[in-house]
C-alpha cells in the first residue's frame, strides 16, 4: 500500500498561469476529496469523487478551477488564470464506503502564486 | 449545519506532562468524529477516530479521546507528551448517515508546543 500521493510536492507560478495538480489516492478507495488549506486554517472542501462521479463541488470552486477523475482512478485539480489568493496547500485523500469514510491524505500540493 | 470549534488555538506544555485539547461540535444527525495531525510541511495523518461503539477510543502516539454526546465534544489527550508531539491537531467531523458525501468538516486546529 503506497498511500496517497500527490504531485507536485511544490509549484510557484505568475499570476494568470494556468496550473494542474495530480493525486493518486489508494488503489481500492472509490472515495476522492480535495481540499485547500491556507496558513493558520484548517482544511476547506472543494470537491469529491465517487468513482469518476463528480458528486459535489464547494461554493469555494469558483469557474477557474476544475477537477476530473477520468477513469475513477487518479484525479487531476486544473487552476486556471491562477490568482494570488489560490496561493495555498491543496490536499487529496481518498476513502471507501466499508470504513466509515476514514479520508487518508496526501502530503499535498503547496502553490505560490508570484 | 455542522460546524466544529477547536476551544484552544495554542497549547503550551512541559514534556511529561499531560494535555487535553478540546473539540466541539454541532450536527443535527449522528457523526463520525476525527482527530488528525499534521506536522510542518507535512500532510495530515490520522489520528484516532469514532464511529460507533466505546466512546473512548484510542489512537497511535499514546492519545485517546472521549465521544460525549450529551455535550456535543470530543476531546482529545495524552497523559504524557514527548518533543515530538509538537504539531497542529485537528478536530474533523463528517455525517454518519446522510448520503454518499461525508466530506469534512474540520475545526481551525490547535497547535501543540511541548517544551523541554
Amino acid at each position: 500500500d503506497t498511500g496517497v500521493s500527490q504531485d507536485p510536492r511544490h509549484k510557484i507560478t505568475k499570476r494568470g498561469q494556468n496550473v494542474t495538480f495530480r493525486c493518486d489516492p489508494i488503489s481500492e478507495h472509490n472515495r476522492l476529496y480535495w481540499y485547500r488549506q491556507t496558513l493558520g486554517q484548517g482544511p476547506e472542501f472543494l470537491t469529491y469523487f465517487q468513482n469518476e462521479a463528480q458528486l459535489e463541488k464547494s461554493r469555494l470552486l469558483s469557474d477557474r478551477f476544475s477537477a476530473e477523475r477520468p477513469k475513477g482512478s487518479f484525479s487531476t485539480l486544473e487552476i486556471q488564470r491562477t490568482e494570488q489568493g489560490d496561493s495555498a496547500m491543496y490536499l487529496c485523500a481518498s476513502s471507501w464506503d466499508r470504513e466509515g469514510n476514514i479520508q487518508y491524505f496526501g502530503a499535498g500540493t503547496r502553490l505560490s502564486v508570484l | 449545519a455542522q460546524s466544529v470549534t477547536q476551544l484552544d488555538s495554542q497549547v503550551p506544555v512541559f514534556e511529561e506532562a499531560p494535555v487535553e485539547l478540546r473539540c466541539n461540535y454541532s450536527s443535527s444527525v449522528s457523526v463520525y468524529l476525527f482527530w488528525y495531525v499534521q506536522y510542518p510541511n507535512q500532510g495530515l495523518q490520522l489520528l484516532l477516530k469514532y464511529l460507533s461503539g466505546s466512546t473512548l477510543v484510542k489512537g497511535i502516539n499514546g492519545f485517546e479521546a472521549e465521544f460525549n454526546k450529551s455535550q456535543t465534544s470530543f476531546h482529545l489527550r495524552k497523559p504524557s507528551v514527548h518533543i515530538s508531539d509538537t504539531a497542529e491537531y485537528f478536530c474533523a467531523v463528517s455525517e454518519g448517515n446522510a448520503g454518499n458525501n461525508r466530506k469534512l468538516i474540520w475545526g481551525l486546529g490547535t497547535s501543540l508546543a511541548v517544551n523541554p
